[in-house]
């Protein structure tokens, strides 16, 4: 696709449901990043994906929360037993890999999560 | 204390007013410094990019670094009502391709036609 494409753009839930959240990176980004904006606040850094594997998931809260990317292109963010306070725009982004870590980062539209 | 610190208030101006924004970070590792818009309802898409200190002139903005007070600033001339959204600074440590981002809260600005 032209864009990163992020998949339900809305979810409103129950506390205690599990929830899954898709992101479709631009064609042939390897480098892949999901980080959660609460209202009022900045995007957090959540975790980072080179390829198939996290490379970095220190920004993971707890251990409710995995994400996944198995063939090295669409990855998905599961949120066991949710709670309200997981209520907020999750945010995927990719880049292309640049050792040097200078890739723009190209930002999805969010999957908005609200937990009842 | 977080390691980007922006004033999030408000910002209301009228067209044509200069805006200024800034933000100030902890991290002496940062080397890399951004500037996103965020409108209502999507993600952010980068504006301006600065690598270490000095200025940054695109148009209408104008980016400045200065790493040794470790402070940014983000400079909006002749505002348009279009230029209305969130403005997010970001920044980031280079390694290992890890471009992961710290961003400050953001100052949502409203320029009144």
């Amino acid at each position: 696709g032209a864009g990163v494409s992020q998949t339900p753009s809305n979810k409103v839930t129950e506390k205690g449901k599990y929830v899954e959240l898709r992101c479709d990176p631009i064609s042939g980004h390897t480098a892949l990043y999901w980080y959660r904006q609460s209202l009022g606040q900045g995007p957090e850094f959540l975790i980072y994906f080179q390829g198939t594997g996290a490379a970095d998931d220190s920004g993971l809260p707890n251990d409710r929360f995995f994400a996944v990317r198995p063939e090295g292109s669409v990855s998905t963010l599961k949120i066991q037993r949710t709670e309200r306070g997981d209520s907020a725009m999750y945010l995927c982004a990719s880049s292309l890999y640049n050792p040097d870590a200078t890739g723009e980062l190209f930002f999805g539209e969010g999957s908005r999560l609200t937990v009842l | 204390q977080k390691e980007v610190e922006q004033d999030p208030g408000p910002l209301s101006v009228p067209e044509g007013a200069i805006v200024s924004l800034n933000c100030t970070y902890s991290n002496s590792a940062f080397q890399y410094f951004m500037w996103y818009r965020q409108y209502s309802r999507k993600g952010p898409e980068l504006l301006m990019y600065t690598y270490s200190s000095g200025n940054k002139e695109d148009g209408r903005f104008t980016a400045q670094v200065d790493k040794s007070s470790k402070y940014i600033s983000l400079f909006i001339r002749d505002s348009q009502p279009s230029d209305s959204a969130t403005y997010l600074c970001a920044m980031s440590a280079r390694g290992r391709g890890n471009n992961r981002l710290a961003f400050g809260k953001g100052n949502q600005v409203v320029v009144i036609p």
